[in-house]
């Protein structure tokens, strides 16, 4: 049973660029939950999707951030024009339906450089 | 401001010591609690979650809550060179997004 699946594992960017980073969740999980390790920071939640839906993006900056999690398809971070504050750790993780508890597996992230 | 509070250690053990982890929340709406390990470079593994009062144990691990005291811990016995990481605290009050705390390190030394 493959685990959450995150590509690519590592991005270079120059200012201004844009950055795509996919995630495709576990087979049988539909909840899909974004999060950015800075350096020397917490992990922060971004945004909270199911299929077609986004639930809840209140950690999304307002500007520059976008997700999506389409009916065909990984799950799609676009980050616009990108900073060097940008730079970190971008994770993705997922939950199966209907869980009660809400446990939700990681997968191993992409670094994103930005120079 | 919905917090998580970890000592950020070092916490440094001996090969086969119990080490003890510690986190305090802030919002008594927290529903379901979990701790994650993290190695350096990788990312966060869970190997624990907990949701009503009292004790549960899994293998060398026991996590304790106490939601009147907006307190939980893990306990890792007989600890284990392999176990030296980051352990992160995260709890969930909508049964949503998880909020982490900082994380602490722990040392098992042979």
């Amino acid at each position: 049973n493959a685990g959450v699946m995150q590509n690519p594992r590592h991005l270079v960017r120059r200012r201004g660029q844009e950055a795509r980073l996919r995630c495709s969740p576990m087979k049988g999980h539909s909840h899909v939950y974004w999060y950015r390790q800075l350096p020397e920071e917490g992990l922060k939640f971004m945004v909270y999707l199911q299929k077609e839906n986004i639930i809840d993006e209140s950690g999304m900056p307002k500007e520059r951030f976008s997700a999506e999690f389409p009916k065909e398809g990984p799950s799609i971070l676009r980050i616009q024009q990108v900073v060097r504050g940008d730079s970190a750790a971008y994770f993705c993780a997922s939950s199966p339906p209907d869980s009660p508890i809400n446990e939700q597996f990681f997968g191993p992230g992409t670094r994103l450089t930005v120079l | 401001q919905k917090e998580v509070e970890q000592n950020s250690g070092p916490l440094s053990v001996p090969e086969g010591a119990i080490a003890s982890l510690n986190c305090t929340y802030s919002d008594r709406g927290s529903q379901s609690f979990f701790w994650y390990r993290q190695y350096s470079g990788k990312s966060p593994e869970l190997i624990m979650s907990i949701y009503s009062n009292g004790d549960k144990e899994d293998g060398r691990f026991t996590a304790q809550l106490n939601k009147a005291s907006q307190y939980v811990s893990l306990l890792i016995r007989d600890s284990q060179p392999s176990d030296s990481a980051t352990y992160l605290c995260a709890v969930t009050v909508s049964g949503t997004a998880l909020i982490f705390g900082k994380g602490t390190t722990l040392s098992v030394s042979s």
